[in-house]
């Protein structure tokens, strides 16, 4: 079992708000990710993070930011929600090293629904 | 750039029945790969991954998935269906540089009929 955690799971929010939504994760793991899955769609890395301080665009352009002063925390944040980003969001961590074989493991995911 | 196709994105089986779930990847380089799967409105569990020791992988839940280069496939196989099987199964391919994220295919939907 993996020990990452997200809140919320679910999220409703209007239009315009300021939204985080919060990952953590107990193993000590360097790499972290944030991915956008629209319902029954494949997944889309949007975020990634080497480590502390250490953040990158993923393969999917997204208007929301995320931050990585932890080690074990990675929030995502969006400064003004609109309808277009409702989705559900994966957070996932891996360990460094070992190369391309890590497993990665993901949380329950959170699910945002924006009116 | 590395990528995975999966072939049909619904599969439905009789309960007992076997499951076959299908990915060819394209890679210039050797690929790790990897099979997740995702239950309603839960995150993604690692059924099994391919990290170039022995072809044929046993996962969790009776699964297994054989590596082979020369139809560059890593097709997914379980002997007998449960209904519990039901779920939306993911292969994917991990970078060998650079964010070693992974990349997903686009998902197969099991059903399992009873």
């Amino acid at each position: 079992e993996a020990d990452i955690y997200q809140t919320p799971r679910y999220l409703v929010i209007g239009t315009g708000k300021k939204i985080t939504l919060e990952c953590s994760q107990t193993m000590g793991h360097d790499k972290m990710y944030w991915y956008q899955q629209d319902p029954g769609m494949e997944l889309h890395l949007i975020h990634y993070s080497y480590g502390v301080n250490s953040t990158e665009k993923g393969d999917l352009s997204s208007e929301s930011t995320v931050s990585r002063i932890r080690t074990e925390h990675f929030p995502l944040t969006l400064e003004s929600a609109r309808p277009s980003h409702t989705s559900q969001y994966l957070c996932a961590s891996s360990e460094s090293g070992q190369g391309a074989g890590n497993t990665i493991y993901f949380g329950e995911g959170s699910w945002l629904t924006v009116v | 750039a590395q990528s995975v196709t999966q072939l049909g994105s619904h599969v439905s089986v009789s309960e007992g029945a076997l499951v076959l779930l299908r990915c060819n990847y394209s890679s210039s380089v050797p690929p790790y790969l990897f099979w997740y799967v995702q239950y309603p409105n839960q995150g993604l569990q690692l059924l099994l991954k391919y990290t170039s020791a022995a072809t044929l992988v046993k996962g969790i839940n009776g699964f297994e998935a054989e590596f082979k280069k020369s139809e560059t496939s890593f097709h997914l196989t379980k002997p007998s269906a449960h209904m519990s099987d039901a779920a939306e199964y993911f292969c994917a391919v991990s970078r060998s540089a650079g964010r070693r994220a992974l990349t997903f295919g686009s998902g197969t939907r099991l059903q399992v009929q009873p």
